[in-house]
């Protein structure tokens, strides 16, 4: 399958500053990408779905404010969780896909911890 | 709009057991299938997938799911469980263009 990357695989950060998480996909052109969100010992939650050169669509209960979505090329976006609190520690996944594929591959992860 | 329910939220089989997980969805659209396995602190790696091709889907790990769509079901088998295949699963549909609705999750426990 294609491969997806995702940075930083963990990161711990003051409450009240932003992280931005890349994801990328390295052997394909991502047209789309969607980013998750994994509470400890929970399902996977869709968060936003990111069009290359689009705004990102945002479920329904996710603040578009705090979680800016970029994914100004066909291998790159990126997730900034903006004036991060102790609540938005999680695990955050992302996946990207195109036309020609009959599935979406996933990134490793990033663990976000907020202190 | 599419779902998927997991039943059993926690499975424990003995290795070498017979390994069955059960998922059913809903789906307004002919449905696209996963199985994912995500081990502690990692990302998701598919297991198998349904794309309206063969109703059973062989998968790797020595995984297979049967579609039957008269049950709106996708339940995901091993006939021999190994210790390594402790892990949480998750059965997903695709609510179309390869956006996942994900079930709540099975957390496999596998027992000498």
């Amino acid at each position: 399958g294609a491969v997806v990357s995702q940075h930083p695989s963990r990161v711990i950060c003051k409450s009240g500053t932003s992280v931005k998480i890349e994801c990328r996909s390295l052997d394909f052109q991502a047209t789309t990408m969607f980013w998750y969100r994994q509470f400890p010992k929970q399902s996977l939650m869709l968060m936003a779905t990111s069009n290359e050169g689009s705004k990102a669509t945002y479920e329904q209960g996710v603040e578009k404010d705090k979680f800016l979505i970029n994914h100004a090329s066909l291998t790159l976006s990126t997730l900034t969780v903006t004036s991060a609190h102790p609540e938005d520690s999680s695990f955050y996944i992302c996946s990207a896909t195109n036309y020609e594929n009959t599935e979406a591959f996933f990134g490793q992860g990033t663990r976000l911890t907020v202190v | 709009a599419q779902s998927v329910t997991q039943l059993g939220s926690h499975v424990s089989v003995s290795e070498g057991a017979l390994v069955l997980l059960r998922c059913n969805y809903s789906s307004s659209v002919p449905p696209y299938l996963f199985w994912y396995v995500q081990y502690p602190n990692q990302g998701l790696q598919l297991l198998l997938k349904y794309t309206s091709a063969a109703t059973l889907v062989k998968g790797i790990n020595g995984f297979e799911a049967e579609f039957k769509k008269s049950e709106t079901s996708f339940h995901l088998t091993k006939p021999s469980a190994h210790m390594s295949d402790a892990a949480e699963y998750f059965c997903a549909v695709s609510g179309g263009y390869n956006k996942l609705i994900f079930g709540a999750g099975t957390r496999l426990a596998v027992h000498p």
